[in-house]
């Protein structure tokens, strides 16, 4: 049974980065195709981007690319997903999640709550 | 493109009730809808997936079509339990596989 736990609450300022974890068990990373999904309080979810299996990339929601970097290391088994130049409205809970049994993201990590605030 | 829901909606328990989810440019029936159930306080989880599967331990009473002549997906409850309340997304693909979701709707019982 594959588990994702995810870092810890972040609280950040203005114009700088962040940087959350996504550990994976249960399973190896490279099995996975992992995404990532951020919700801002009371708002719905957005999808930030993913690897995509079919061209071996990564890909990226268009309002997010060049400020938002997705990266693994196998050897850990571990995803990170960094927001540079960070705003107000960046603050969101953070999910990595992926498919596994189904043509769905139906495995999700706990999520992590970033805070954007001067 | 986008994929537009009702903000909410409500039903009494044992009710039927039936969410849309209308897919603004682009053909609803070439990229694949899947459904998710968001909880208060919980990631979301699957319902429905590659349009009208239903993910092993989700009752029967969930179920979901496609309508290509309105250009829109339907997650539908039939029996509805207070357990069913909570947010529910539809979410496709536009041609380059990234996935959009739908601003979501909350179904109350009640």
């Amino acid at each position: 049974q594959v588990h994702l736990v995810q870092s810890g609450t972040e609280v950040k300022k203005p114009g700088a980065s962040v940087k959350v974890s996504c550990k994976v068990s249960g399973y190896t990373l490279t099995e996975l195709s992992m995404h990532w999904v951020r919700q801002a309080p009371g708002k719905g979810l957005e999808w930030m981007g993913g690897f995509d299996p079919e061209n071996g990339e990564t890909i990226y929601a268009h309002k997010f690319q060049g400020r938002v970097t997705m990266t693994e290391d196998t050897s850990t088994d571990t995803a990170y997903m960094e927001v540079s130049s960070l705003r107000s409205d960046d603050t969101a809970v953070y999910y990595c999640a992926s498919p596994v049994i189904i043509d769905a993201l139906d495995v999700w990590g706990q999520g992590t709550t970033v805070t954007v605030s001067s | 493109f986008m994929l537009t829901q009702p903000h909410s909606v409500s039903e009494s328990p044992g009710k039927t009730v039936t969410i849309s989810c209308t897919r603004s440019s682009g053909s609803i029936a070439t990229n694949y809808v899947q459904w998710y159930q968001q909880r208060p306080g919980s990631a979301p989880t699957p319902v429905i997936y590659e349009d009208d599967q239903r993910p092993s331990g989700v009752p029967d009473r969930f179920s979901a079509s496609i309508d290509s002549s309105s250009n829109s997906a339907s997650l539908t409850i039939s029996g509805l339990k207070t357990e069913d309340e909570a947010d529910y997304y539809c979410q496709s693909y536009d041609g380059s596989n990234h996935r959009v979701f739908g601003g979501g709707t909350r179904l109350t019982v009640l």
